[in-house]
């Protein structure tokens, strides 16, 4: 079955830390991989999307993510966190040979702490 | 930056009521998606709609809802009968093309009691 896997809950991090949020797919096909972020009451916004090519793409806001095909993972990272990164996060995969839906992981939810 | 709107933003309806949730997608965008998120759950899909048909919807998709695209801009989401358990945020998405990404709206916070 499809899936999509972020293990961790919840992260607390200190301004300034280094940030990575993991994130595990199980698809049948080949996936196009997403991360989105979520602020507090609203909508989902595009942080970065692999679809082909680098397995290290780059993003908005300073994060970037590692597809690792042999893992089935693809991790967001950021070098040096800031307070406004509070949110929650999410990852999530699609196919173009599924009708374009994307499934969701669960969530991160991520402080940060002064 | 072009985005997708929604409205309302918040609807309070009581069990049994119908209610439309609106959106008003990128304008030349083609793929147009309703997905849901329970309350400090996943976000989850619905549905999928292109050249004016449906082309997936989940299970949870039943014989309450109904989607359409009554003038070529808007994009509606329509539950029948509503019950306690759709309380959710909904949010719309549209796309140009399979594979590209899909940008979401605000969402609209429904709250059936």
């Amino acid at each position: 079955a499809q899936s999509v896997t972020q293990p961790d809950i919840h992260i607390t991090v200190s301004e300034g830390a280094s940030l990575e949020l993991r994130c595990n797919y199980s698809y049948g096909a080949t996936p196009y991989l997403f991360w989105y972020v979520q602020s507090p009451g609203q909508g989902l916004q595009l942080l970065l999307k692999y679809f082909s090519g680098d397995t290290l793409v780059q993003g908005i806001k300073g994060f970037e993510a590692e597809f690792k095909r042999s893992q089935s993972s693809f991790n967001l990272r950021k070098p040096s966190v800031h307070w406004s990164d509070a949110a929650e996060y999410f990852c999530a995969v699609g196919a173009r040979n599924q009708g374009g839906k994307l499934i969701f992981g669960q969530g991160t939810e991520l402080s940060v702490k002064p | 930056e072009p985005e997708v709107t929604q409205t309302p933003s918040h609807q309070v309806t009581q069990m049994g009521q119908e209610v439309i949730l609106r959106c008003v997608p990128i304008s030349n965008h083609l793929y147009f998606y309703w997905y849901r998120q329970i309350l400090g759950q996943k976000v989850e899909f619905l549905v999928s709609f292109y050249n004016n048909e449906i082309s997936e919807k989940s299970e949870i998709f039943d014989d309450q809802f109904s989607v359409e695209r009554p003038d070529g801009s808007n994009f509606t989401l329509k539950i029948r009968s509503t019950k306690l358990e759709d309380s959710a945020m909904y949010f719309c998405a549209s796309q140009t093309g399979l594979g590209y990404e899909q940008y979401f709206g605000p969402g609209t916070r429904l709250t059936v009691t």
